[in-house]
């Protein structure tokens, strides 16, 4: 089973700032098969990014991923109040066995 | 509207069983792989379960195996968790989720639910 390991565990930035979340993979993920969720409280996650750095339907271009191999990230390019949220990473694609980071929480500084 | 809702989250002695369903709408259900997604309070997400589209693959997480199983029902747009011998452990928000790709089955997910809260406890 691949493990993912996000950092840091809390990010305090303010509206504006420039966000950087990583996730790395304890093997390399095949394909690029790593997506990005979003999700506030009391809400379920959003997809926001698929296949390592393309952007699902509806998604802000603020909202950018890039890696490969074990090394992933999520960028935020300028924070938005609407982007302050926990973010999870997931790998899929290959085996029946998806797991999920534990999370990263951008909090306003 | 594109939506999932669970529903049938309860409180549950350990020990017990439950069962929750996840009715769907919006798009055509029966193409697609669908999946059960768990998150403990305070905690993150824990991927628990899949059913192909057709329901002729089933798959579960090793913390669940043997205790629950998953179904659906393509003539009613629904999925199901047939959740036996309950533990304190699986107390968690209980979300459905859709696979991305149609008649596919190791993707990731672009649709959730708000889900349904399960509490084990006695």
């Amino acid at each position: 089973e691949i493990v993912l390991t996000q950092s840091p565990g809390t990010l305090s930035l303010s509206p504006g700032e420039r966000a950087t979340l990583s996730c790395r993979a304890s093997q390399s993920v095949s394909s690029s098969y790593l997506a990005w969720y979003q999700q506030k409280p009391g809400q379920a996650p959003r997809l926001l990014i698929y296949g390592a750095s393309s952007r699902a339907t509806g998604i802000p271009d603020r909202f950018s991923g890039s890696g490969s191999g074990t090394d992933f990230t999520l960028t935020i390019s300028r924070l938005e109040p609407e982007d302050f949220a926990v973010y999870y990473c997931q790998q899929y694609g290959s085996s029946p066995r998806w797991t999920f980071g534990q999370g990263t929480k951008v909090e306003i500084k | 509207e594109v939506q999932l809702v669970e529903s049938g989250g309860v409180v549950v002695q350990p020990g017990g069983s439950l069962r929750l369903s996840c009715a769907a709408s919006g798009f055509t259900f029966d193409d697609y792989t669908m999946h059960w997604v768990r998150q403990a309070p305070g905690k993150g997400l824990e991927w628990v379960s899949l059913i192909s589209w057709d329901g002729g693959s089933t798959y579960y997480a090793d913390s669940v195996k043997g205790r629950f199983t998953i179904s659906r029902d393509n003539s009613k747009n629904s999925l199901y968790l047939q959740m036996n011998s309950l533990r304190t452990e699986d107390t968690a928000l209980y979300y459905c989720a859709k696979n991305a790709i149609a008649v596919a089955v190791y993707w990731y997910f672009d649709l959730w639910g708000r889900g349904t809260l399960v509490t084990v406890s006695s």
